[in-house]
């Protein structure tokens, strides 16, 4: 049984260029979400999926992020243009009840 | 708007001694979820405990229960008999249960260190 997966791990990238990173979730959830956690903070709601349709956006969520889960599997999340304030952990969750979400190990974004 | 307010940065007990995590709400929604959430060093948030409020009894997982007092808004965390590797960040979480928002909020944290 494996959890939620996240790739990558890490990334540094330079000001300006455009990030991709990808979640899998659990197998059986049908439920996705992203947060963004900032150092010394707890994680801030990004955006939601139910299957393959996007339901819930945070105004966190700018027009330089884009987020798709086609076919309701895994999810990307994509980063245009990136700034520096962009700079955070990414976290993955998924779920199957309406309770806990569980979260994937995260994308460490680095813009220098 | 939900609101979690963390008030203890930081937090150490002694291995094996009981621990409370503090943590407030603020909410306007009837109906709602509190949980809690472990963040060790490799970064993972791990799903501890969960507490509706309409649970009219106080969640236990394990070691851990959580002391909800719905008229003071309190969701707190106990820890029994700490472990070293009970050492990490904790943070209180909550979300409405009625249709239409399944986001999580969350409060600062609190870091948790346990000394042998």
């Amino acid at each position: 049984d494996t959890g939620v997966s996240q790739n990558p791990r890490h990334k540094i990238t330079k000001r300006g260029q455009n990030v991709t990173f990808r979640c899998d979730p659990i197998s059986e959830h049908n439920r996705l979400y992203w947060y963004r956690q900032t150092l010394g903070q707890g994680p801030e709601f990004l955006t939601y999926f139910q299957n393959e349709a996007q339901l819930e956006k945070s105004r966190l969520l700018s027009d330089r992020f884009s987020a798709e889960r086609p076919k309701g599997s895994f999810s990307t999340l994509e980063i245009q243009r990136t700034e520096q304030g962009d700079s955070a952990m990414y976290l993955c969750a998924s779920s199957y009840s309406l309770y806990e979400q569980f979260f994937g190990p995260g994308t460490r974004l680095t813009v220098l | 708007a939900q609101k979690i307010t963390q008030t203890q940065p930081g937090m150490f007990v002694q291995e094996k001694e009981a621990v409370t995590l503090d943590c407030t709400y603020d909410t306007s929604d009837q109906s709602y979820g509190l949980f809690w959430y472990k963040q060790p060093s490799s970064g993972e948030m791990i799903f501890l405990i969960y507490q509706g409020s309409y649970d009219e009894q106080n969640a236990t997982e394990g070691r851990y229960s959580l002391n909800f007092q719905k008229a003071r808004k309190s969701a707190n965390l106990v820890i029994s008999a700490s472990q070293l590797g009970d050492s990490a960040m904790y943070f209180c979480a909550m979300r409405p249960l009625e249709a239409g928002s399944y986001q999580l909020t969350f409060g600062k944290g609190t870091k948790l260190s346990v000394i042998p």
